[in-house]
C-alpha cells in the first residue's frame, strides 16, 4: 500500500538554526507531493512538488523532490519561534484521488 | 469569498447519539474530503468526493457516512457516536486530490 513516512517525528532547535525535515513517499504512480504547516488550527499550504517542479522556495523555506527516490526534504533556514509548528507531507495514492498524509514532524524553535 | 466553512466548531455527544458535521465551500471545487486528526496520527482520510453524486471511502471510513448532492456541500454523518470518534475533524476542498487542498477551520468533537 502506498504510504507517506516523515522523519523525524519531533525536533527541537534554537532560533537561527537550519533544519531539514524528511518525507519519503512510496507510491506506484507519482503525481505530486505536498507540504503543509499546521499551528494550532487548520493546515496551511506551503509547496506542491511535481515531475515538472521539483524545487520550490519561499523566503526561508525551500523544498526539493528526488523523483527517482520519491524522497522530499523541507529546509528552513534561520529558524524563528514562529516556525514552531507541525509540518505535514502528503501525496495522492497511486491511480486514485485519495490524498494521504504522513504523521508530521513537530518542530519546536526555542528563543 | 468565505472559502471552506465548517459547523459546528465544537460539539459534545453522548455515546450512541448521531449528528452531522457540515462543510461548505464557495470555490466551485469538484473535490472535497473529510479528515480526522488525532494526537500523533497526522491527518487520516475518512471519505472523499470527486464531484456531486460521487463519494468514496478513505483510510478510516467505518462509523461515518457522506453524501454529495451539490458541488458546494459535503456533510459528514456519525451514525452512532463512539468515544473512539473523539477527534478534530477537518473538511477540505480542491480542484483534485493531487492539488493544493483548502482546509476549513475544523470541528472539535468529544464523545462521552
Amino acid at each position: 500500500e502506498d504510504k507517506v513516512v516523515q522523519s523525524p517525528l519531533s525536533l527541537v532547535v534554537h532560533e537561527g538554526d537550519t533544519v531539514t525535515l524528511n518525507c519519503s513517499y512510496e507510491v506506484t504512480n507519482f503525481r505530486s507531493l505536498l507540504w503543509y504547516k499546521q499551528e494550532k488550527k487548520a493546515p496551511t499550504f506551503l509547496f506542491m512538488l511535481t515531475s515538472s517542479g521539483i524545487e520550490k522556495k519561499s523566503g526561508r523555506l525551500s523544498s526539493i523532490l528526488d523523483k527517482k527516490e520519491l524522497f522530499s526534504i523541507l529546509n528552513i533556514t534561520a529558524t524563528q519561534t514562529g516556525d514552531s509548528a507541525v509540518y505535514l507531507c502528503a501525496g495522492p495514492q497511486g491511480g486514485s484521488e485519495k490524498l494521504v498524509f504522513g504523521k508530521g514532524t513537530k518542530l519546536t524553535v526555542n528563543p | 469569498n468565505a472559502g471552506v466553512t465548517q459547523t459546528p466548531k465544537f460539539q459534545v455527544l453522548k455515546t450512541g447519539q448521531s449528528m452531522t458535521l457540515q462543510c461548505a465551500q464557495d470555490m466551485n471545487h469538484e473535490y472535497m474530503s473529510w479528515y480526522r486528526q488525532d494526537p500523533g496520527m497526522g491527518l487520516r482520510l475518512i471519505h472523499y468526493s470527486v464531484g456531486a453524486g460521487i463519494t468514496d471511502q478513505g483510510e478510516v471510513p467505518n462509523g461515518y457516512n457522506v453524501s454529495r448532492s451539490t458541488t458546494e456541500d459535503f456533510p459528514l454523518r456519525l451514525l452512532s457516536a463512539a468515544p473512539s470518534q473523539t477527534s478534530v475533524y477537518f473538511c477540505a476542498s480542491s480542484t483534485s486530490g493531487h492539488n493544493e487542498q483548502f482546509f476549513g477551520p475544523g470541528t472539535r468533537l468529544t464523545v462521552l
